[in-house]
């Protein structure tokens, strides 16, 4: 069964600094979607980036970039330039890509902190 | 595209009552989840529509849970005779039909916090 492991149970980071979260899994498949979502307190999740398993390319949207490394299964988001607005849980997922209905498999997720 | 949205957002009630939650995705997605998180966990996958019809169920949905989506728009979810182990966020997801830009993306509401005491 797939699985995924954030280890961070809590980060903290200085405004205007870099910080990455950790985020490993356990897959047998080749092909499949990683994401990282966002949930600020009381507050719906939303996505903040997205990667293909059969892209070598690095995924970055605006200050987020993610560090995929295929064959040891790691995930990690870098924040770059941190803001305040940036504190939240994060959540990495693993979309099941042999399953029809597109479930995703969270881990625990890293509470950020974002220190003034 | 006002975004998914669950009603109610608070839901407090005693032991052994009956309790429904309802999610509206966004308009045009066919694709409905729901999802239970827990304090300190990610959320697990409960259940999955397409359209009106409930193709997968995880074994975490006990013969206490029962979801419905009955013209393929609007879902309900229902918990019979609450435990206090029911007691967690429940989150609803939609996705659009294939095709898109988004197609690999669920968008999630706000969810619906429930503690039994």
């Amino acid at each position: 069964a797939q699985t995924v492991t954030q280890s961070q149970p809590e980060m903290s980071v200085q405004e205007a600094e870099t910080v990455t979260l950790s985020c490993t899994y356990d897959t047998s498949e080749s092909d499949y979607y990683l994401f990282w979502y966002k949930q600020p307190p009381s507050r719906q999740m939303i996505l903040v980036i997205r990667q293909e398993a059969y892209k070598q390319q690095n995924a970055t949207e605006n200050r987020f970039s993610v560090n995929f490394q295929k064959a040891a299964k790691s995930f990690s988001l870098k924040i770059s330039d941190s803001q305040l607005g940036d504190a939240a849980m994060y959540f990495c997922a693993y979309r099941n890509p042999t399953s029809g209905t597109y479930k995703y498999i969270f881990g625990t997720g890293t509470r950020l902190k974002v220190l003034a | 595209d006002t975004g998914v949205s669950q009603d109610p957002r608070h839901k407090i009630t005693k032991r052994g009552q009956n309790v429904t939650f309802r999610c509206d995705p966004i308009s045009e997605h066919n694709r409905l989840y729901w999802y239970r998180q827990t304090l300190g966990q990610g959320p697990e996958f409960l259940t999955y529509f397409q359209n009106e019809a409930q193709l997968e169920k995880s074994r975490l949905l006990s013969d206490r849970f029962s979801a419905e989506r009955p013209k393929g728009s609007f879902s309900t979810l229902e918990i019979q005779r609450t435990e206090q182990g029911d007691s967690a966020m429940y989150l609803c997801a939609s996705r659009s039909p294939s095709g898109g830009s988004s197609y690999n993306e669920q968008f999630f509401g706000p969810g619906t916090r429930l503690t039994v005491l």
